[in-house]
């Protein structure tokens, strides 16, 4: 049974582009949860998703960013007009029901 | 809003010592509380778990205690080694989300 999977593991954009961020769960999993880590820092929740719905997306910032979880294919995470302060790890964590998670490797968003 | 603190923030023993870290959390109705071990550059790993209906949980060398009235929970490695070096983070889960505290890096010193 596969992991987590996350792509791309890196990715480098300018300011003003958009970041697409993919995340496909564990197999059989329909929770999906978004976090965002800074160096040295922990794990800060920004969205959680189930098949075709948000169910919080308390800690994802209103403007640029938005994510999806579609019934085919996986959960994407966008973010658009990137800005410097948006370089972070993202990690992806799925679940079969809600508890326990299991991350995926992250991407690295780098914004130059 | 929901609040996990973890201390201490760094920690150092000696191997074949004993480790513990300990979170408070601020919403008694969190009832699931993982602990996750991240080495540098790779992914949270969940190491132990428990949830609000058992006190102690022990897997190994690791052990987790959880202390409802008080809203603690502890981690406890025994037998430290070298390779146990990692940032530490408990979580608690929260109605729809979970809450991470902000970590512990444990060096294991040989």
């Amino acid at each position: 049974n596969a992991g987590v999977m996350q792509n791309p593991r890196h990715l480098v954009r300018r300011r003003g582009q958009e970041a697409r961020l993919r995340c496909s769960p564990m197999k059989g999993h329909s929770h999906v949860y978004w976090y965002r880590q800074l160096p040295e820092e922990g794990l800060k929740f920004m969205v959680y998703l189930q098949k075709e719905n948000i169910i919080d997306e308390s800690g994802m910032p209103k403007e640029r960013f938005s994510a999806e979880f579609p019934k085919e294919g996986p959960s994407i995470l966008r973010i658009q007009q990137v800005v410097r302060g948006d370089s972070a790890a993202y990690f992806c964590a799925s679940s079969l029901d809600r508890q326990p998670q299991h991350f995926g490797d992250g991407t690295r968003l780098s914004i130059l | 809003g929901e609040n996990v603190e973890q201390h201490p923030s760094t920690l150092s023993v000696q191997e074949g010592d004993s480790a513990v870290i300990k979170c408070t959390y601020s919403d008694s109705a969190s009832n699931y509380f993982p602990w996750y071990k991240q080495e540098l550059g790779k992914r949270p790993q969940l190491i132990i778990d428990i949830r609000s209906n058992v006190g102690e949980k022990k897997d190994q060398r690791i052990a987790v205690t959880l202390n409802k009235t008080a809203k603690h929970f502890s981690l406890h490695i025994t037998e430290t080694q070298p390779e146990d070096s990692a940032v530490y983070f408990c979580a608690a889960h929260f109605i729809q989300n979970f809450v991470f505290g902000p970590g512990t890096r444990l060096s294991v010193l040989p």
